[in-house]
């Protein structure tokens, strides 16, 4: 069974803090991601990163940065973390590659790590 | 650009069917469906490709009408154990690289 884990399940951080949020996977996944889901608003990419060292911006990626170093990891970075970032992060990962094949189209999700900022 | 759901709540009896939705304003590569039940991680339920067919899971099936860019999840006779969040998420483009979930519906079923 594919395994993406999240580093915590919940965090609670000052205001201009940074935070890292970690997420590792166990399938040799070339692609992972990083979701922020809030209520009414489902999940929002904020980055992927399709290989190590390479990332792409999602659709929200304002206040946040990202790490790639190790292929099995992928690490989300909050530099001055702000209550406005209070959220669910939801970490996933996928096999590489346009393919339609059914297996390389299914992201796996962390558990997700809930973030307050105070 | 978030593809719409509809409705974005239902509450069911055991044993009643329902329908979820999901619409696009662009031209669909394939459609996904996520179901996440409370404290817990989404998961795959299945795919609708481009020129596929109607897939089926159990008592849940999903249909995509790549003309209209929708795509419909049928949950029939439905359990207790369907109760959660279900999630639509799209491929656009040539090759499905751009994907982006839908806001979520609320199923909720009751005994």
């Amino acid at each position: 069974d594919v395994k993406v884990t999240q580093s915590s399940r919940y965090l609670v951080k000052r205001t201009g803090e940074k935070v890292f949020l970690e997420c590792v996977q166990d399938m040799d996944h070339e692609n992972m991601f990083w979701y922020r889901q809030d209520p009414g608003l489902g999940l929002r990419l904020i980055y992927f990163s399709y290989d190590v060292k390479m990332k792409e911006k999602g659709d929200i990626p304002e206040g946040y940065s990202v790490s790639r170093e190790k292929k099995e990891r992928f690490s989300l970075i909050l530099e001055s973390a702000s209550t406005n970032q209070t959220s669910m992060y939801l970490c996933a990962s996928k096999l590489g590659g346009f393919n339609r094949q059914v297996a390389k189209n299914i992201q796996y999700f962390g558990a997700g790590t809930r973030l307050s900022v105070l | 650009q978030q593809p719409v759901q509809s409705p974005q709540a239902v509450i069911l009896r055991e044993g009643e069917d329902a329908v979820i939705n999901c619409s696009s304003s662009k031209a669909l590569y394939s459609v996904h469906w996520y179901r996440q039940k409370h404290g817990e991680a989404p998961v795959f339920l299945m795919i609708l490709l481009k020129g596929g067919e109607q897939k089926g899971h159990e008592k849940i099936s999903a249909s995509f009408n790549e003309k209209k860019q929708q795509s419909s999840l049928y949950l029939t006779a439905s359990q207790l154990s369907y109760s959660g969040t279900y999630f639509c998420g799209t491929e656009t483009g040539n090759y499905g690289q751009n994907f982006v979930f839908g806001p979520g519906t609320r199923l909720s079923v009751l005994p």
